[in-house]
């Protein structure tokens, strides 16, 4: 299974912060690789798509990066809604992964 | 959009089996993987496989031999069944639609989840 690591596994940010979240694979997973937020008690849901694709109605503070092992996501000017838990997650093959979680508080 | 809702018992004895339906809305069940994903404080988010609309399917390894998917189209529905379950398979059970922009993979839509606890 591909492992993926998140750092840090928490962060404490203030509004209008820019925040990078990184993520590791155990192996290159080229650019198969997703984001997520999930706030407290809802389903995650999709933020970024094969590394850099925003998804449709996100807001454009959210952005992605990276290739191989190392990706990281970046929010632009940390808005309150934006305090959540973030996931990394790997669709390079199967079993699906995720990440441990990145805490935004 | 596509909306997903999960539906079956919230309580499981421990030995038996765990069955959910997730009920597709919005959208066609046709030509999309349709997967199951739990969360449990213990172990985070965690795939438990897909099935296709064909009924193909394919299971998290560290589950398959109690994990069982299935679909019915014309219901719009698609199914798990896990066997011999533990109370460590309590969890938050969710129903996500897979999309992609080839040859990218993603869940773009996901049900509320539905809480399940094993336990006698």
């Amino acid at each position: 299974d591909i492992q993926l690591t998140q750092s840090p596994s928490s962060l404490s940010a203030s509004m209008g912060d820019r925040v990078t979240i990184t993520c590791r694979a155990s192996q290159s997973i080229i650019r198969f690789l997703n984001w997520y937020q999930q706030r407290p008690g809802k389903a995650p849901k999709l933020l970024i798509f094969a590394t850099s694709n925003l998804q449709s109605g996100v807001p454009s503070r959210f952005s992605g990066s990276g290739s191989g092992t190392d990706f990281t996501l970046t929010i632009s000017g940390l808005q309150p809604e934006d305090f959540a838990t973030y996931y990394c997650q790997q669709s390079y093959n199967t079993p699906r992964t995720f990440g441990p979680g990145t805490k935004v508080d | 959009q596509v909306q997903l809702q999960e539906s079956g018992p919230g309580l499981v004895k421990p030995s038996e089996t765990l069955s959910l339906s997730c009920t597709v809305s919005g959208g066609s069940i046709n030509t999309y993987y349709w997967h199951w994903i739990r969360q449990s404080p213990g172990k985070g988010l965690e795939w438990i496989g897909y099935v296709y609309s064909s009924g193909s399917t394919s299971y998290n390894p560290s589950l398959k031999s109690r994990v069982t998917m299935s679909v019915d189209t014309s219901k719009k529905q698609f199914s798990l069944k896990l066997t011999s379950v533990t109370a460590a398979d309590t969890a938050v059970y969710y129903c996500a639609k897979d999309n992609s922009r080839d040859p990218f993979y993603y869940f773009d839509s996901w049900g509320q989840g539905t809480l399940v606890t094993v336990s006698s």
